[in-house]
């Protein structure tokens, strides 16, 4: 399994962007598929999209189709997740998440960041 | 999307009792159901992945059942450690979607 860092907290105003990075330890981190979610305050989890290993493809959610972007850097292995036009709803924490095994994307969220808290607040 | 659905949405038990939570699916997911423990201001861990494997390290007191659209999760005998709340989780379709929950305290 894949151990991962993420970026910290972040306060933002309405309207504006965040990107969050999810940082491996592990050599073999290029080879999983790298899975965004969050949870906003006292709610459940809810699954954002999913990059695959090469960064060449992502999958996203209905909800987040045009304001989400998920990238990996392939010298440094950090994947980022960048949400814009923020509104008060997108306070939450959010995490990344890697499935069980390399080359596979289950849907099984294995691995987790310890989470990135995004305050969005004017 | 797949809706899933948890009950209950609060349980207290007591130290060693037997709790059950059931999850049930919108729409068959075959065995593609997974259980996760969340404690507070902490990531969750996945405990059973495709309904009823137990992943490696989590204590053999917690076991998982179910198929298609009717899913069991069991703790057999409850220990303090285990406050916390529990999710399922399909992942046979996307977009993934989760339980709303099922919040564990003792008695």
């Amino acid at each position: 399994q894949v151990q991962l860092l993420q970026s910290r907290a972040e306060v933002k105003k309405p309207g504006a962007s965040v990107k969050i990075s999810c940082q491996p330890s592990g050599d073999n981190f290029k080879y999983f598929y790298i899975y965004w979610l969050r949870q906003a305050p006292g709610q459940g989890l809810e699954w954002m999209g999913t990059i695959n290993p090469s960064g060449s493809s992502a999958t996203y959610a209905q909800k987040f189709q045009g304001i989400v972007t998920m990238t990996r850097d392939a010298a440094t292995s950090a994947v980022y997740m960048d949400l814009g036009s923020l509104t008060s709803d997108d306070t939450a924490v959010y995490y990344c998440a890697s499935p069980p095994d390399a080359f596979s994307s289950s849907g099984i969220f294995a691995s987790w960041g310890q989470g990135t808290l995004v305050t969005v607040s004017s | 999307d797949i809706q899933m659905t948890q009950s209950p949405s609060a349980l207290s038990a007591s130290v060693g009792d037997r709790v059950t939570i059931t999850c049930r699916a919108s729409q068959d997911i075959r065995r593609y159901l997974n259980w996760y423990q969340q404690k507070p201001g902490k990531p969750p861990i996945l405990l059973i992945s495709g309904a009823s494997n137990l992943e490696s390290g989590v204590p053999s007191r917690f076991s998982g059942s179910g198929s298609e659209t009717q899913f069991t999760f069991t703790i057999t005998s409850l220990q303090s450690e285990d406050i916390a709340t529990y999710y399922c989780q399909q992942s046979d379709y996307v977009p993934y979607t989760f339980g709303p929950g099922t919040r564990l305290d003792i008695k």
